[in-house]
């Protein structure tokens, strides 16, 4: 059975310092992954997804298959990022039936 | 806005007493799913629908029931809620595309008393 770890269940910076948030799984496929983030009193959203390569408001994610995971990155943390991450895994290229991580709650101070 | 809309918000109900949480969207996508969000926990798929066909998580008790009438609507019916059932629920719609983003809706506090 698939399983995503989020070993951190709060990261606290300031703001301008780098950030890291780690998400490891495991499953016997080839997984797709993704972060979602929920805003204080929004909705939870899509952040990124790995096929997509992509860079969204600064973060950036690689997948290591070799260790298994898929940590979230930014080099300079701004207070609007102070949020709740979900690393999550799909079982199919379509990115459904997903399975959420616990979640890391980041918080940047001033 | 074309969006996901979860009525109501918050739901309180008795020990055992059904109750029913309701989803719609505008967003004309194909797949729609409940999830189950307890207090400081990952949410975790209850199951969804493809179009009509139903697909339910292996661990999900069967306490849980889901209908979707058409496109736009889902629900998600807890024939006897215990109150290890209160939790936040969510629901989620996403095309058929590759690599598809999941919309999520607001969710629906339930409690049981």
């Amino acid at each position: 059975a698939q399983r995503v770890t989020q070993p951190e269940k709060l990261l606290s910076v300031f703001k301008g310092a780098p950030v890291e948030l780690k998400c490891n799984y495991s499953y016997s496929g080839s997984p797709e992954l993704f972060w979602y983030v929920q805003y204080s009193r929004q909705r939870l959203q899509l952040l990124l997804r790995h096929i997509s390569r992509e860079s969204i408001k600064g973060f950036t994610a690689d997948l290591n298959k070799g260790e298994t995971s898929f940590h979230l990155k930014k080099p300079f943390a701004q207070e609007e990022d102070s949020a709740m991450y979900y690393c999550a895994l799909s079982k199919d290229n379509a990115g459904n039936m997903l399975t959420f991580g616990g979640g890391t709650r980041l918080m940047v101070k001033p | 806005d074309a969006m996901v809309i979860q009525n109501p918000r918050y739901q309180v109900t008795q020990f055992g007493k059904p109750v029913t949480l309701s989803c719609s969207q505008t967003l004309n996508h194909n797949v729609m799913y409940w999830y189950q969000q307890k207090s400081s926990q990952a949410p975790k798929l209850l199951f969804h629908y493809y179009d009509k066909d139903f697909n339910n998580e292996a661990d999900t008790p069967d306490n849980f029931q889901s209908r979707r009438p058409n496109t736009s609507f889902c629900f998600l019916d807890i024939r006897s809620p215990g109150l290890g059932d209160a939790a936040m629920y969510l629901c989620a719609t996403s095309g058929l595309a590759a690599y598809n983003e999941q919309f999520f809706g607001p969710g629906t506090r339930l409690t049981v008393l």
